[in-house]
């Protein structure tokens, strides 16, 4: 059981928008920086967004992110969804309990 | 580029150690630290702990405590995650990933790049 709650699965057709939410609580999401992490089965993961809405460099501007007003959720979108963008997706922050804490992953489909 | 290069698979037996290095490149190693995250199969991402590039703190979940020891060696610019009495559950693929805590609240850092990973399979 993570920490950090994320729905199990999300889909969407090309160019549609989807939308992953990350569930956390004040000790970690509403307190600590949130970054994303994309895996494409079979490789490493890689840094999709930053310091809660930075994107390194290579990562379009189609990837956004938000926080919910009460700061313990936050939430990735992909717009324009494209066929590449098929692929686990990972929440991440520091949590109280003095450690770092993952959401249990998201595992997008493109139909 | 900045690069991590992982050591190679890894089978051992219940009750056995096992030793992962991750050589750093195309960076000052000092100036960063190493968190190291392990995959079980099927499964999600799970922390584990990190060190400091500069002076060998480290921190570690409290799962790990007492079963893993994460060094530095500086001047092979190396981080090495060595797992004490291994059990089936070990069985995952271990990820070091370059940890950057400028600008960052709370010490998850942000983790990029990422070294290939190496598998760890425990298996009577």
């Amino acid at each position: 059981q993570s920490v950090l709650t994320q729905p199990p699965s999300a889909s969407g057709t090309p160019g549609q928008r989807v939308t992953i939410s990350c569930s956390g609580s004040s000790s970690n999401i509403g307190s600590y920086t949130v970054n994303w992490y994309q895996q494409v089965p079979g490789t490493a993961p890689k840094l999709l967004i930053y310091s809660n809405d930075q994107r390194p460099s290579g990562v379009p501007d189609r990837f956004s992110v938000s926080k919910s007003g009460r700061g313990t959720s936050a939430s990735l979108t992909i717009s324009g969804l494209q066929s590449e963008d098929e692929a686990d997706y990972y929440c991440a922050a520091w949590d109280d309990s003095l450690m770092g804490v993952f959401g249990g992953g998201t595992k997008l489909t493109v139909l | 580029q900045v690069q991590l290069v992982q050591s190679g698979t890894e089978v051992k037996k219940p009750g056995a150690s096992v030793r992962v290095s991750c050589k750093a490149s195309g960076y000052i190693f000092t100036s960063y630290g190493i968190t190291w995250v392990r995959q079980a199969p099927g499964q999600g991402l799970e922390w584990m702990g990190w060190i400091s590039g500069y002076n060998g703190n480290t921190k570690y979940a409290q799962k790990f405590q007492d079963r893993v020891i994460m060094t530095t060696e500086t001047a092979t610019t190396t981080a090495y995650m060595e797992v004490r009495r291994l059990r089936s559950d070990d069985t995952a693929v271990y990820y070091c990933a370059r940890a950057t805590m400028q600008g960052q609240r709370g010490f998850m850092g942000r983790l990029d790049p990422w070294g290939q990973g190496t598998l760890v399979t425990v298996s009577s």
